[in-house]
């Protein structure tokens, strides 16, 4: 079975640029999460997804940070304009269904530094 | 009422040696404690899980304690090896939630040497 696949693997950008992360669930899997990881800290949930709706955005910076699920498979995440505290790892996970206690699969992330 | 504390933040220990990270937590709806481990370049992948009607769980060397009256569980890693040198993280949830937030630990850095 194939894992998360998550593209490009690695992005540096200057400050005040726009950047765009991609995700592709396993397949079959309903729900799809995209966290937050800054260096020395846990993953911080940004968005949750089920199917192609949102079921959780309250810790989504949605004056800088957009995320879309067309289609219920993959995903886009994106940062316009981007700031020096966005550098980060972000990760993409997804699970069969949505529940507290449902297996997340994380992919292996996108590590983005801010100029 | 959302934290995860993890404690401590990085541990060293010999091969063949016991490898313990303890976490707290406050929110008492929280029913569902899983462990994850991450490899450098890696995402977390689950480890291992509790739920509160037990007080151990054991799978292979790996074991978590948990004390519902003290809000505390704990990873237990017998006979150590420097496989298992990764970063852990503890998460809890809400089972019965109509959503799946993972509320995460700031994680262990775990050194085994050989």
């Amino acid at each position: 079975e194939a894992g998360v696949a998550q593209s490009p693997r690695y992005k540096i950008i200057e400050k005040r640029q726009s950047v765009a992360f991609w995700c592709n669930p396993i397949s079959g899997h309903a729900t799809l999460y995209w966290y937050q990881q800054i260096l020395g800290q846990g993953p911080k949930l940004l968005i949750q997804f089920q199917n192609n709706g949102v079921v959780d955005d309250s810790q989504l910076p949605k004056d800088r940070f957009s995320a879309e699920r067309l289609k219920g498979v993959d995903s886009t995440l994106k940062i316009q304009p981007a700031k020096l505290e966005d550098s980060a790892v972000y990760l993409c996970a997804s699970s069969l269904r949505l529940a507290g206690a449902e297996t997340q699969y994380f992919g292996p992330g996108t590590r983005l530094l801010v100029l | 009422q959302q934290q995860v504390k993890q404690s401590p933040q990085s541990l060293i220990v010999q091969k063949g040696g016991i490898s313990i990270i303890n976490c707290a937590y406050e929110n008492t709806a929280f029913d569902y404690f899983p462990w994850y481990q991450q490899f450098p370049g890696k995402g977390p992948a689950l480890l291992i899980a509790i739920r509160p009607d037990v007080s151990e769980k054991k799978e292979g060397r790996f074991t978590i304690s948990f004390n519902k009256s003290a809000k505390q569980f704990s990873l237990h890693i017998m006979d150590s090896q420097p496989g298992d040198s990764a970063t852990y993280f503890c998460a809890a949830s809400i089972r019965g939630g109509s959503q799946g937030n993972l509320i995460f630990g700031k994680g262990t850095k775990l050194s085994v040497k050989p």
